[in-house]
């Protein structure tokens, strides 16, 4: 199956400081999309992406479609400690039929 | 709108048992998908459904995994028998159209010693 790389693994930040992440993949995209799940919990979608070069907000995230469509990015800005959790990115290849998800980018935010 | 909901939250059983777990997805979502998450992964593709037929199941190991869609609405995921790295949580999403997004349910952590 395809491989989509997340980095940073791991993150630890202050509250308040803003956060960067991105997902990186040898293949071409249509779609993005950016997950949050929490413990025990199923992923929430946060921001969908269908353009090269789309710019997408979500409240304080803003993600967006890399214009190779081989990556993207996800930024929150003025973290807090409920921003908490693991980030996914899911891709859907230009000649795939599904979803493909990240390995996932684990956020802890210190108070 | 109700969200997906998935039973049982948590199961444990021992290896070469049998295990099913349920899924009942948003209603008027006509494609619904059984993912696979390890500990420390992300979310992998075992079978995708639109309405009661297979899209792809290429990812489901077929000789002791099952799934249906009666009726294409709930669908439950069968294992027998469990192995040990059948450990993990499965998790059900559904969507209205594929490229819309999931919307995915708490999950099934399952267990097996």
């Amino acid at each position: 199956g395809q491989q989509l790389n997340q980095s940073p693994q791991s993150m630890f930040i202050q509250e308040g400081e803003d956060v960067s992440m991105n997902c990186t993949s040898s293949s071409i995209f249509n779609t993005w999309l950016w997950y949050k799940q929490d413990p025990g919990e199923g992923p929430v979608l946060l921001i969908a992406l269908y353009k090269a070069g789309e710019l997408t907000s979500n409240g304080r995230l803003t993600a967006q479609f890399g214009i190779t469509r081989k990556d993207s990015f996800l930024n929150i800005s003025a973290s807090i400690p409920s921003d908490v959790g693991i980030y996914f990115c899911a891709g859907y290849p230009n000649t795939g039929n599904q979803f493909y998800f990240g390995t996932g980018t684990s956020l802890t935010v210190i108070p | 709108e109700a969200g997906v909901a998935q039973s049982p939250r948590y199961k444990i059983i021992e290896k070469r048992q049998s295990v099913a777990f349920w899924c009942n997805p948003i209603s008027g979502h006509a494609t619904l998908y059984w993912y696979q998450q390890i500990l420390g992964q992300g979310p992998k593709l075992l079978i995708q459904f639109q309405n009661n037929g297979v899209v792809d199941d290429s990812q489901l190991p077929k000789d002791r995994f099952s799934a249906e869609r009666l009726k294409g609405v709930d669908s439950t995921l069968k294992i027998q028998p469990a192995k040990l790295e059948d450990s993990a949580v499965y998790l059900c999403a559904s969507s209205f159209q594929p490229l819309g997004g999931y919307t995915f349910g708490s999950g099934t952590r399952l267990t097996v010693v």
